[in-house]
């Protein structure tokens, strides 16, 4: 059974570029969630795909966009990268209806992708 | 807004000492409760949890109490081992929310 899997695993890009990461959510999940974890901090939220949209928003600005397709899987897009944007990106999946952000249905992390800005 | 306090690192401790990681936080209503844990180069793991106060939740020899009165949930462990070692991340869910994790504490364990 196939966890949560990320591509790629390591990224280089210049200011300015744009960069879209790819995730498949583990077997049987309908719900996606993107996190950014900057050098020696914890995770934080970007935005959660449901049932194709858009669920719930972080505090980031616009540059950073997502899409889920109707296998579940989703990509997130950044554009006009700023060399704050290195950090590596989360993927994590769940079960539910998007709604319950509670967390009683866990979320499964995969292992990320380091993007590096220079 | 929702927000997670942890003790910060790096903490270093010998083979089966005991482990105290301490976490508070500040949210409104009543949140979930959760410890992750990062092995280098890897994603986060769930370790434990807890959804309502007085909860204990526990994993692998690790624990945690949901204290509502004291907005804590420190992590403990009696005896650590040597892989043991990575990056632990207190976190919680609250309501509507998605999960606000704190900045982690990496502990290493030496034989």
């Amino acid at each position: 059974d196939a966890g949560v899997t990320q591509s790629p695993t390591h990224l280089i890009k210049t200011r300015g570029q744009q960069v879209t990461l790819r995730c498949s959510p583990k077997s049987g999940h309908d719900t996606v969630s993107w996190y950014q974890q900057a050098l020696g901090q914890g995770p934080q939220f970007i935005f959660q795909y449901y049932e194709e949209e858009e669920r719930q928003r972080g505090n980031f600005p616009d540059r950073f966009s997502g899409h889920q397709f109707p296998n579940y899987s989703s990509e997130l897009n950044v554009n006009a990268l700023l060399l704050g944007d290195s950090a590596l990106y989360l993927c994590a999946s769940s079960l539910g209806s998007g709604v319950d952000l509670k967390g009683n249905q866990p979320q499964h992390f995969g292992d990320g992708t380091r993007l590096s800005i220079l | 807004g929702d927000s997670v306090t942890q003790m910060e690192g790096p903490v270093t401790l010998s083979e089966e000492a005991f482990l105290t990681i301490n976490c508070t936080y500040t949210a409104t209503g009543y949140p979930s409760l959760f410890w992750y844990v990062q092995y280098p180069g890897e994603g986060l793991q769930l370790l434990l949890k807890a959804t309502k106060a007085d909860d204990k939740g526990s994993n692998k020899g690790f624990e945690a109490t949901y204290r509502k009165e004291t907005t804590s949930f420190h992590l403990e462990k009696g005896s650590v081992q040597v892989s043991d070692s990575a990056v632990y991340f207190c976190a919680l869910s609250g309501g509507n929310t998605p999960l606000v994790f704190g900045k982690g504490t990496r502990l290493s364990v030496i034989a």
